[in-house]
């Protein structure tokens, strides 16, 4: 079974610009979540979706957000981006989400904003 | 804040020692769950202990949870140059949502 995909690995831009990530989940699983992970700040929860719906938002600006396909892959976009926003976004994907479940993530996109 | 925190930040250890890392969390919890992260890639599930175990073995790890002093530790038996890597509780808040601690960065000298 595949795992967790995402892409791009790499990603570089400018301030001011707006980016756009992408996750596959392990199929059948039907919840992805998004994180940020920060030398200052660690791991930080972005939001989850299940089932084309957000279900779950962390503490982020508007300037973050997200969607999920009827396949269960998500976008996670970046607008306006600022030199804070450097960081590894991380995906993760369960079967049904919440906090019972072990979930899965993928290696992340390094993002670095110049 | 509700993060657990893991504690110590860093440890450094030979091969074939044991490894034990804690963590303290700050609320009332049904589960916890311990993650490793090797650099430069994602975390990795290794171990989920529901608030009603004392202790969970799997492999070389075993996890036990104290939930009268809301801390959970992580030994690792036998270490390798493998396991170095950083760990990661996890726990969850009343909002359905997990919040990761800071981390333990392992360091296994072959």
């Amino acid at each position: 079974k595949a795992g967790v995909t995402q892409t791009p690995r790499y990603l570089i831009k400018t301030r001011g610009q707006q980016v756009t990530l992408s996750c596959s989940p392990i199929s059948g699983h039907r919840s992805v979540s998004w994180y940020q992970q920060t030398p200052g700040q660690g791991l930080q929860f972005l939001f989850e979706y299940f089932s084309e719906t957000q279900r779950n938002k962390g503490n982020f600006p508007g300037r973050f957000s997200g969607r999920q396909f009827s396949n269960s892959r998500s976008e996670m976009n970046v607008s306006t981006l600022e030199l804070g926003d450097s960081a590894l976004y991380l995906c993760a994907s369960s079967l049904e989400g919440g906090v019972s479940q072990p979930q899965h993530f993928g290696d992340g996109t390094r993002l670095s904003i110049l | 804040s509700q993060q657990g925190e893991e504690d110590p930040q860093a440890l450094s250890i030979q091969e074939g020692e044991n490894a034990t890392m804690n963590c303290s969390y700050k609320t009332s919890i049904n589960n916890l769950q311990w993650y490793r992260q090797n650099s430069g890639r994602g975390l990795v599930h290794l171990i989920l202990i529901r608030s009603n175990e004392r202790e969970k073995h799997s492999g070389r790890l075993r996890v036990t949870l104290d939930t009268s002093k809301k801390s959970s530790s992580l030994l690792i038996t036998a270490s390798r140059a493998a396991d170095t890597a950083s760990y990661f509780c996890a726990t969850e808040n009343t909002g359905n949502q997990f919040y990761f601690g800071t981390g333990t960065s392992l360091t296994v000298i072959p």
